[in-house]
């Protein structure tokens, strides 16, 4: 059994262009979250879906970033028009249930942008 | 202010000895759950202490949980140099599904 399957590892992107990152849940899991984390910092939380739903993104952006989960496929990220700021690991955690049991992280994607 | 600060933000000790690490929150939870993160590398899940639960243990790991002071606490006996990583806790509020929030960590270095 795989665990959270993150992609790219790393992403270069200059000013402007879109970054796109996607995740793969554990086999089972239907409840994905995403995190961000800024060098030297905790992880903050952006956003947690449900197959095809959007649960809560009180922590994403209102502008540039986006997230879904399709019923087939992974969840992507997406980031438009990116910034230095979005420069940060972006990571994936995955759970079977709804709530109050573990989450499983991804390796993360790196993204620079330069 | 966050929830979930770690205590201290650094711990530098020998091998053999152990190393304890302190966090506390605000609001009310379901679970807590620490967090172990390797320079540049992913989140590996330590353990998940439920807020009806005071205790757990994992081969050397120990947390204990506090809901009354709102604090939970990570030993890790016998350190190894191995165990050099970012600690962090990370709390799930009660009606926040799984969505956690994290502490800024706690950075240990374990010498030979």
């Amino acid at each position: 059994n795989a665990g959270v399957m993150q992609n790219p590892r790393h992403l270069v992107r200059r000013r402007g262009q879109e970054a796109r990152l996607r995740c793969s849940p554990m086999k089972g899991h239907s409840h994905v979250y995403w995190y961000r984390q800024l060098p030297e910092e905790g992880l903050k939380f952006m956003v947690y879906l449900q197959k095809e739903n959007i649960i809560d993104e009180s922590g994403m952006p209102k502008e540039r970033f986006s997230a879904e989960f399709p019923k087939e496929g992974p969840s992507i990220l997406r980031i438009q028009q990116v910034v230095r700021g979005d420069s940060a690991a972006y990571f994936c955690a995955s759970s079977p249930e709804a709530g109050n049991t573990e989450a499983f992280f991804g390796q993360g994607t790196r993204l620079t942008v330069v | 202010s966050q929830q979930g600060e770690e205590d201290p933000q650094a711990l530098s000790i020998q091998e053999g000895e152990n190393a304890t690490m302190n966090c506390s929150y605000k609001t009310s939870i379901n679970n807590l759950q620490w967090y172990r993160q390797n320079s540049g590398r992913g989140l590996v899940h330590l353990i998940l202490i439920r807020s009806n639960e005071r205790e757990k243990h994992s081969g050397r790991l120990r947390v204990t949980l506090d809901t009354s002071k709102k604090s939970s606490s990570l030993l890790i006996t016998a350190s190894r140099a191995a165990d050099t990583a970012s600690y962090f806790c990370a709390t799930a509020f009660t009606g926040g599904g799984n969505k956690l929030t994290f502490g800024t960590g706690t950075q240990l270095k374990v010498e030979l």
